[in-house]
């Protein structure tokens, strides 16, 4: 089974909102990602886990804010975000960080910012 | 330079033929390749890891990987309309971060 899951499948939220992502894996992985993605772009990698610890933050707004409560559990809280944060939020695990380990996505949250 | 080039699509061909996706990537180091297909408004999806030199084949896709040219592709036999989507090369590269190219847009017509 390589089932990534994300809830919600759409979000709309106001600038002055707090929402959160959330994203799990039953496979074992013990690192585990999120990405943005605009319209006709590749995923922008956003932050990486690894066994349950903030190992990369790619210089994102601290207004998204991840979190890690266990080994299966993702999420990424939201607040005062900016239109231009509309995306597609996609969370991704693989076994571990770097080496030859397949990195799987689930289908992502489509955010749209009012 | 950009870390991870794909060739520029969109690439269009007869079903039934063999379709032809090139990725070109930077860093020497890189340890494990990756091609995703994305269907529009769908998740990026696994279809082909690379880890060695050579060929790997899984049914209609082969990858192959060769990385003193710092080189690999996806070549799809016997294309379908259903394969019609946008494929994404992604590099593992030294540092660990998964990079990705453009995409290739590819169109499969009947």
């Amino acid at each position: 089974d390589t089932e990534v899951t994300q809830t919600p499948k759409h979000l709309v939220m106001g600038m002055t909102n707090k929402k959160s992502l959330k994203c799990e894996q039953h496979m074992g992985h013990r690192a585990m990602y999120w990405y943005k993605q605009k319209a006709k772009k590749p995923p922008e990698l956003m932050f990486v886990y690894s066994y349950e610890k903030l190992s990369i933050n790619e210089s994102v707004p601290s207004r998204f804010s991840p979190e890690c409560p266990n080994s299966s559990l993702l999420n990424l809280h939201l607040h005062a975000l900016q239109p231009e944060d509309s995306a597609l939020y996609l969370c991704a695990s693989s076994q571990v960080a770097g080496g030859i380990f397949d990195q799987y996505f689930g289908p992502g949250t489509r955010l749209l910012v009012l | 330079q950009k870390e991870v080039e794909q060739n520029s699509g969109p690439l269009s061909v007869p079903e039934g033929a063999i379709a032809s996706l090139n990725c070109t990537y930077s860093d020497r180091g890189s340890q494990s390749f990756f091609w995703y297909r994305q269907y529009s408004g769908k998740s990026p999806e696994l279809i082909m890891s690379i880890y060695s030199n050579g060929d790997k084949e899984d049914g209609r896709f082969t990858a192959q990987l060769n990385k003193a040219s710092q080189y690999v592709s996806l070549l799809i036999r016997d294309s379908q309309p259903s394969d019609s989507a946008t494929y994404l090369c992604a590099v593992r590269t030294s540092y660990g971060k998964l990079t990705f190219g453009q995409g290739t847009i590819l169109t499969v017509h009947p």
